[in-house]
């Protein structure tokens, strides 16, 4: 069984300063994990994707996630926001093997606020 | 290269009827996944296609079916529709059925009244 947790619904920062949205999951296997975003009244865009490569990855728009299989957490981070981040991220688990690698769960999301 | 194209983007329908939403993936994509979003139960997954099979299926009632085309297109189904089936929609493809992530459409905005 596989299954996220975010920890933060809600997170909100003022514009310039460092972004921090939490993520921890629970696998039975070797996980694979993404970061999504969604922009009111979008369908999700892929921020960026662990697949068991270098523990630190490095996605789009100036955002990274360091995957920690002893915390089984997998934080994303930005160095410093932009009005335009401001957006629902999910954090998403997948299998990464026994065939079950099509299904992907999804954390309840957070809603990241950027203050001017 | 266009990306996945869903249609329509919105609908509204009567509680009873029937709809069925389309999916045009990816050029090249051989696998569709169907997701339902809505405010109380966020994102969960509703089925997976691969070379025209259903490879899997979410915990969804038996009203809500699929198919995929030969063209990897794809259509999803939802009988006997109820106020709670209201969501946003959303379809993904991915190359393969490994993980090289998934792109997602703009959804079809379902409203059940």
């Amino acid at each position: 069984a596989q299954s996220v947790t975010q920890l933060d619904s809600h997170v909100s920062v003022s514009e310039g300063t460092p972004v921090l949205l939490r993520c921890n999951y629970s696998s039975s296997y070797s996980p694979s994990l993404f970061w999504y975003v969604q922009h009111p009244n979008k369908g999700l865009q892929l921020l960026l994707k662990y697949t068991s490569a270098a523990t630190l990855v490095k996605g789009i728009n100036g955002f990274e996630a360091e995957f920690k299989k002893s915390e089984t957490s997998f934080h994303l981070t930005k160095p410093s926001a932009h009005m335009s981040d401001a957006a629902e991220y999910f954090c998403v688990v997948t299998l990464n093997s026994g065939g079950s690698n099509y299904k992907l769960t999804f954390g309840k999301g957070t809603l990241l606020t950027v203050n001017p | 290269k266009a990306g996945v194209t869903q249609t329509p983007r919105y609908l509204i329908k009567t509680r009873g009827q029937q709809v069925t939403l389309s999916c045009s993936p990816i050029s090249g994509h051989r696998s569709v996944s169907w997701y339902q979003q809505t405010p109380g139960q966020g994102l969960q997954f509703l089925f997976e296609y691969f070379s025209e099979t259903q490879r899997n299926k979410g915990n969804f009632p038996g009203r809500f079916s699929g198919r995929q085309f030969s063209n990897s297109r794809s259509e999803m189904n939802v009988s006997t529709l109820e106020l709670g089936d209201s969501a946003l929609y959303l379809c993904a493809s991915s190359p393969s059925r490994l993980n090289y992530g998934y792109t997602f459409g703009s959804g079809t905005r379902l409203t059940v009244v």
